[in-house]
Parts: structure tokens; C-alpha cells; sequence
């Protein structure tokens, strides 16, 4: 049971660049979540997915779009890399929105250059 | 919209010693839940608390909500290096929000 896999584990853009950030879960979870972790900032929620065929704007959603592709895959893009996209970034799901539990990917690490 | 508070951003023990962080919500929560990252890592979630004056116990962590339902505090009693970490908090709204703290970064000196 590998719960949340995200893709890659590390990256380098240069500004400008466009890369898709991959998400999957298989624990049948409805809901699906971007963040990006930044030092003394914690975790700030990008876009979420309620549930498949639904995306919605967090609170930093600027320079991002997403696809719930099905129910077990959610992708963040970045059109066009900027340097204060530089951070970790983190997949998340959970059986349903606000009282779960969220179960978190390993992380993608981002470096725009 | 809510903001979540969270005190301190550090904290260095000596291994044995105590350690407590806190959470404040502008907002009154429908339920708070803690998060703890290892260096390197991912959050894993601990627990979640949803009645006022909630306290619950896993082994050396203590976790309380407020009466009020707008704090939160996390506790450790004599910690251990394997306690070493980033711990978050995470407060959901009425609105089905749910904001994070910054984190308390814990270090513990054998």
C-alpha cells in the first residue's frame, strides 16, 4: 500500500519554464490537496480537489493550475517558473474534506533558478 | 480569513526535559489537528481534537483544545532524541477551512 506518491522528488526550473508536479494516491480517498512548505511559513494550502471533477482555489493559488485527472490522480502546474516558487511542495489526500486526517506524499523539492 | 498562530518557532531541550507548543486560532475551530514532520520528511498526522476542553494522551504527548475552541497545546514530557521535529497544528473553521501554524522546530540535545 504505497499511499501518496509524488513525482519528482527533486527538481531545478530556470524562470520562465513550465513543469507538471504528479500526484496519486490509492487509498480511494475523495479529496486531493497541493501545499508548498516555505521556512517559518508552515504548509499553505495552493489548489484542493473535494472530490473527483472539482478543483478549487486555496490561498496561494497565483502561477498554479491543476487537473484532477480521476479520482486517484491530482497534478500541479507551474506555467511559467518564478524564483519565489522555489519550495517543497506537497500532495496530500484524505477521505473527505475537513475531518480527516490528511496523509501527505514525500515531498517534491523545487529550485527556480 | 483565519489565521493560526503558533509559539514557540524553536525550542532546544536537553533530552529528559519537558516541551510545550501552542496554537491560537482568530477564529473559533471546529476541530484542531496536530501534525509532526521528521527532518527530511513528510507530516504525519498525531491526533485530532473536536470538544471544547478536549485533552488527550498518546504515551509522553498531551494534546488540549481550549474551552473556547480557538487554542490548542501540544506537550511533551521528558522528551527523547526520536521526538526531534517539526510539530503543526491545524485548525479547520466554520467555513470548512483549514489553516496550518508555522510549526514549532523541537531539538533535543542527548
Amino acid at each position: 500500500n504505497a499511499g501518496v506518491t509524488q513525482t519528482p522528488k527533486f527538481q531545478v526550473l530556470k524562470t520562465g519554464q513550465s513543469m507538471t508536479l504528479q500526484c496519486a494516491q490509492d487509498m480511494n480517498h475523495n479529496s486531493m490537496y497541493w501545499y508548498r512548505q516555505d521556512p517559518g511559513m508552515g504548509l499553505r494550502l495552493i489548489y484542493y480537489s473535494a472530490s473527483e471533477g472539482t478543483t478549487d482555489k486555496g490561498e496561494v493559488p497565483n502561477g498554479y493550475n491543476v487537473s484532477r485527472l480521476n479520482k486517484r490522480e491530482f497534478s500541479l502546474r507551474l506555467e511559467s517558473a518564478a524564483p519565489s516558487q522555489t519550495s517543497v511542495y506537497f500532495c496530500a489526500s484524505r477521505t473527505v474534506t475537513g475531518g480527516s486526517p490528511l496523509h501527505f506524499g514525500n515531498g517534491t523539492r523545487l529550485t527556480v533558478t | 480569513g483565519q489565521q493560526v498562530m503558533q509559539i514557540p518557532q524553536y525550542q532546544h531541550v536537553q533530552e529528559g526535559e519537558d516541551f510545550t507548543t501552542y496554537c491560537n486560532s482568530s477564529t473559533t475551530l471546529s476541530n484542531i489537528q496536530w501534525y509532526k514532520q521528521r527532518p527530511g520528511g513528510h507530516p504525519v498526522f498525531l491526533i485530532q481534537l473536536v470538544k471544547s476542553g478536549e485533552v488527550k494522551k498518546q504515551k509522553r504527548l498531551t494534546f488540549q483544545f481550549g474551552e473556547a475552541k480557538k487554542n490548542s497545546s501540544l506537550h511533551i514530557t521528558a522528551t527523547q532524541t526520536t521526538d526531534v521535529g517539526t510539530y503543526f497544528c491545524a485548525g479547520l473553521d466554520n467555513n470548512n477551512d483549514m489553516r496550518f501554524g508555522a510549526g514549532t522546530r523541537l531539538t533535543v540535545k542527548p
